[in-house]
């Protein structure tokens, strides 16, 4: 299957710094991309749709300015977690979606992130 | 909204069969999924069907729709312990973001 790439896998951090998390989709053009975050013994929770070139969309409750999203290129959508606490410490995945009708998502790796 | 149900938990024994059950309330849902999550790792696709078709099957995996009862399964057979793992029921309409389950934990007893 297609392959989407995620980095880094695993970060630890002070609380108040900013994390920047890639997500890159290797072998296909993805338009769209998708970030979920996921707490532990959960299921997966859509954050927003990055859309390449245009302002992502953010689901209800999630704080544009704290988690900012850009999509700059055809297979690279980023998430910075601005000025993280320990509150933000998940599991955050992202994913795109390929196939002829573009219903077919893989994910990454996924990213470990700890706010001390 | 829309919702996507699951057992959460499942134990089976090396070499039997396993089934995972998956029911949704989307009368609209076109694609519906399987993805398989182990520790640490982010999701892994296993196997997905169009809402046209009644079955698919990949190697040990079976996948059964029931577009009447918005029901799905997946079946495993002859399960190993590398199969242990969560695993994530999801459907869309096609225009909208997936909606996942909640995940069944599979347990394999050796």
């Amino acid at each position: 299957g297609a392959v989407v790439s995620q980095h880094p896998s695993r970060v630890i951090c002070k609380s108040g710094t900013s994390v920047k998390i890639e997500c890159r989709s290797l072998d296909f053009q993805a338009t769209t991309m998708f970030w979920y975050r996921q707490f532990p013994k959960k299921s997966l929770m859509l954050m927003a749709t990055s859309n390449e070139g245009s302002k992502a969309t953010y689901e209800q409750g999630v704080e544009k300015d704290k988690f900012l999203i850009n999509h700059a290129s055809l297979t690279l959508s980023t998430l910075t977690v601005t000025s993280a606490h320990p509150e933000d410490s998940s599991f955050y995945i992202c994913s795109a979606p390929t196939g002829r009708t573009k219903n077919i998502q893989y994910f990454g790796a996924g990213t470990r992130l700890s706010v001390l | 909204g829309e919702d996507v149900e699951q057992s959460l938990f499942l134990s089976v024994r090396e070499g039997d069969s396993s089934v995972i059950n998956c029911t949704y309330t989307d009368s609209s849902s076109t694609y519906l999924y399987w993805y398989k999550q182990e520790p640490g790792a982010g999701l892994q696709l296993l196997t997905y069907i169009f809402s046209n078709m009644d079955m698919k099957q990949d190697q040990r995996l079976t996948v059964l729709l029931n577009k009447k009862d918005k029901h799905l399964s997946l079946r495993i057979a002859d399960t190993q312990t590398g199969d242990s793992a969560i695993y994530f029921c999801a459907e869309t309409d096609g225009n909208t973001p997936l909606v996942f389950g909640k995940g069944t934990r599979l347990s394999v007893i050796a």
